[in-house]
C-alpha cells in the first residue's frame, strides 16, 4: 500500500530536549515536505526536499532542521523545542520534484506538545 | 502571493442532502488543485486532483470542478452520509509548496 508514515503519532516533551520526528514514504517520490498546522493559521510549510541531499526552507523554518540522506526518509529535527512549536505536524511526498505537478500524499500527522 | 479561501467555515446538513463546498484562489496560474479530507486525529487524505487542463474530476459520490478563469473550485458531495463528517481542505501549488485554505468543517446528521 502506498503510504507516508510518520512516527511518533503523539509526543509530549519538555522545553529544550532534542527530538526527531521520522517520515518515510514507499512510493519512490522525489519530493518530500514538512508542514505544521495551527488553529487559525492553517497549514504552513516548514522545509522541503526535491531529492537526496537537496533541502530548502519553507515559510516557517525557524527552530527546525531536516535531512535527506535517503530518498524514502525525511526526518524533522527540533534541536531545542519551545512551547511555540506545539502543533500538529504533517509530512508529505509527491512524485514531481517541484512538489506541485502531481498528487501529494500526506502522513497521519504527529501531535507535538512542548511543555 | 497566492491565497486560498474556503467558505463556509462550517456546514451542518441532514443525511441524504446534496451539498457544495467552495474554494477560491487569487492567482489563476495554477498547475492543479487538490481536495483533501481531514478527520480528527488522522492525517490528510487526498480526495481528488484536478489538473489545470481539466474542468471536472469525479470519484464515487464526489465531484470536483475547476474554473481557473474565475479562480474557483467546488466539491460536490451527493447523498451525504454521517461518515462524510470531516474537514475538507483545498490546496493549490504556490512555488514549491501547497497553499491550503483553512477548510470547511462538515457535519452530517443522521
Amino acid at each position: 500500500e502506498a503510504q507516508v508514515t510518520q512516527n511518533p503519532r503523539y509526543l509530549i516533551t519538555v522545553t529544550g530536549k532534542k527530538l526527531t520526528v521520522t517520515c518515510s514514504q514507499n512510493m519512490n517520490h522525489e519530493y518530500m515536505s514538512w508542514y505544521r498546522q495551527d488553529p487559525g493559521l492553517g497549514l504552513r510549510q516548514i522545509y522541503y526536499s526535491m531529492n537526496v541531499e537537496v533541502t530548502d526552507k519553507g515559510d516557517v523554518p525557524e527552530g527546525y532542521k531536516v535531512s535527506r540522506k535517503e530518498k524514502r526518509n525525511f526526518p524533522l529535527i527540533l534541536e531545542s523545542p519551545s512551547p511555540n512549536q506545539t502543533s500538529l505536524y504533517f509530512c508529505a511526498s509527491s512524485l514531481d520534484p517541484q512538489g506541485v505537478g502531481t498528487e501529494a500524499f500526506f502522513g497521519q500527522g504527529t501531535r507535538l506538545t512542548v511543555v | 502571493k497566492q491565497e486560498v479561501t474556503q467558505i463556509p467555515a462550517a456546514l451542518s446538513v441532514p443525511e441524504g442532502e446534496n451539498l457544495v463546498l467552495n474554494c477560491s484562489f487569487t492567482d489563476s496560474a495554477i498547475y492543479n488543485l487538490q481536495w483533501f479530507r481531514q478527520d480528527p486525529g488522522k492525517g490528510l487524505t487526498s480526495l481528488l486532483l484536478i489538473q489545470s487542463s481539466q474542468r471536472e474530476q469525479t470519484s464515487g459520490r464526489l465531484n470536483a470542478s475547476l474554473d481557473k478563469s474565475s479562480g474557483r473550485s467546488t466539491l460536490y458531495i451527493a447523498a451525504s452520509q454521517p461518515g462524510d463528517s470531516a474537514t475538507y481542505l483545498c490546496a493549490v501549488p504556490g512555488g514549491t509548496a501547497l497553499i491550503f485554505g483553512k477548510g470547511t468543517t462538515l457535519s452530517v446528521s443522521s
